[in-house]
């Protein structure tokens, strides 16, 4: 069974530029979340979504991000303008109903 | 809000050494705790968790056990290997409210050296 994934593994953009992140959870697992790690701190959960629907996304910063599940399978987190404290790791995960939570290695956002 | 807290990193250890990374707790109600573990280049991995306070966690001679008096729930391994060195997060999830969310520490960084 594959794992999550997620693309790109690493981005570098300019502060001002837009940037979308994807991640593709495991096969059959309905639930999906964002989490972010910054400066090495501790990672803080986004959002999470229930098949196509946002479930709780009380973590999200402000409005500059954007989270969307089409379809229910994969989803992509776009962040736009970026700023500089976007930088960071951002995780994607998923899980079956009520289950553990399966990461993926997450994507390292530099924002110059 | 709800908080986890672990201890500053990172930790260097001699290979066979005692390995303890402490890991207190601030949530309204018992949560669940966890213990993950990131391994170089990988995604996070569930390592052990409790439920409820006295369980104990156990996974690859790791061991933890949920302490509602202390709301601690501290890392332990009586004999670490260089292939555990990793970065190692505690976390909770509310019990409560329904929310699915994890709440996690800053991570502890573990460098084990042959």
């Amino acid at each position: 069974e594959a794992g999550v994934t997620q693309f790109p593994s690493h981005s570098v953009i300019e502060k001002g530029q837009t940037v979308t992140l994807r991640c593709d959870p495991i096969s059959g697992h309905d639930n999906l979340y964002w989490y972010r790690r910054v400066m090495g701190k501790e990672i803080k959960f986004l959002l999470h979504f229930v098949k196509e629907s946002k479930q709780d996304e009380s973590g999200m910063p402000n409005n500059r991000f954007l989270a969307e599940r089409t379809g229910g399978t994969y989803s992509t987190l776009k962040v736009q303008p970026a700023e500089l404290e976007d930088s960071g790791v951002y995780f994607c995960a998923s899980s079956r109903q009520g289950n553990e939570q399966f990461f993926g290695p997450g994507t390292r956002l530099t924002v110059l | 809000g709800d908080s986890v807290t672990q201890m500053e990193g990172p930790v260097t250890l001699s290979e066979e050494a005692f390995l303890t990374i402490n890991c207190t707790y601030t949530a309204t109600g018992y949560p669940s705790l966890f213990w993950y573990v990131q391994y170089p280049g990988e995604g996070l991995q569930l390592l052990l968790k409790a439920t409820k306070a006295d369980d104990k966690g156990s996974n690859k001679g790791f061991e933890a056990t949920y302490r509602k008096e202390t709301t601690s729930f501290h890392l332990e391994k009586g004999s670490v290997q260089v292939s555990d060195s990793a970065v190692y997060f505690c976390a909770l999830r509310r019990k409560d409210t329904g929310r699915r969310a994890l709440t996690f520490g800053s991570g502890t960084r573990l460098q084990v050296q042959p």
